[in-house]
């Protein structure tokens, strides 16, 4: 059964500040990995999605990497800004066609202090 | 609109109750994705509808949990005999068969059931 870890659970840094999400996971059989952005009591925002044959993303200052074959990908986010707290899930989908749906890690909550 | 919407985007209910949510998914997406999120967790698998079909139920789905998703457009998700247990957030997505590798899930708002 497909796990994801994501560290650290809680991260609180300054504005202006480059940071890194991490995100783990036990098995490397999977098709693709998705970050999003959830606010509070809202539903998620995509990201940004990498295939499982790519190794990077970016989306503005957002880059996430994929190294698939030791289970993790990170989300780097670049000169952080008050509007970017937020909590950040990483989810995996497996590769036995749409009924495996995504796994989800418990997310990073991000507080940007202005 | 080109988004997932859901509705309610809020539902209190009194336990014991029968409380049914709305979800319209992208009009392309042919499959359509239920999970339920409670604080401080990741979302969880609960339901999977390629067109009309029903194909994957997860073993968190109860009996009084039921799915529908006629004519392969919108689904209704209903909760029967409500416990404070399903307090939770209730998010629907969707997905194309044949863009999903591009584009991935996409989510919505969700609705926040409280049962009270």
């Amino acid at each position: 059964k497909q796990e994801v870890t994501q560290i650290p659970a809680a991260l609180s840094v300054p504005e202006g500040e480059n940071l890194v999400l991490n995100c783990s996971f036990t098995d490397s059989a999977i098709y693709n990995l998705q970050w999003f952005r959830q606010d509070p009591g809202k539903g998620l925002t995509s990201l940004l999605l990498i295939q499982s044959s790519q190794r990077e993303q970016t989306s503005g200052r957002l880059n996430a990497s994929l190294d698939k074959s030791s289970g993790r990908s990170t989300l780097y986010i670049a000169a952080s800004q008050p509007g970017d707290s937020a909590t950040y899930l990483c989810a995996v989908k497996g590769t036995g066609g749409g009924a495996d749906g995504l796994t989800f890690g418990k997310g990073t909550h991000l507080i940007i202090q202005p | 609109d080109t988004g997932v919407s859901q509705d309610p985007r809020h539902k209190i209910t009194k336990r014991g109750q029968n409380v049914t949510f709305r979800c319209d998914p992208i009009s392309e997406h042919n499959r359509l994705y239920w999970y339920r999120q409670t604080l401080g967790q990741g979302p969880e698998f609960l339901t999977y509808f390629q067109n009309e079909a029903q194909l994957e139920k997860s073993r968190l789905l109860s009996d009084r949990f039921s799915a529908e998703r006629p004519k392969g457009s919108f689904s209704t998700l209903e909760i029967q005999r409500t416990e404070q247990g399903d307090s939770a957030m209730y998010l629907c997505a969707s997905s194309s068969a044949l863009l999903q590798g591009n584009y991935g899930y996409t989510f919505g708002s969700g609705t926040r059931l409280t049962v009270v």
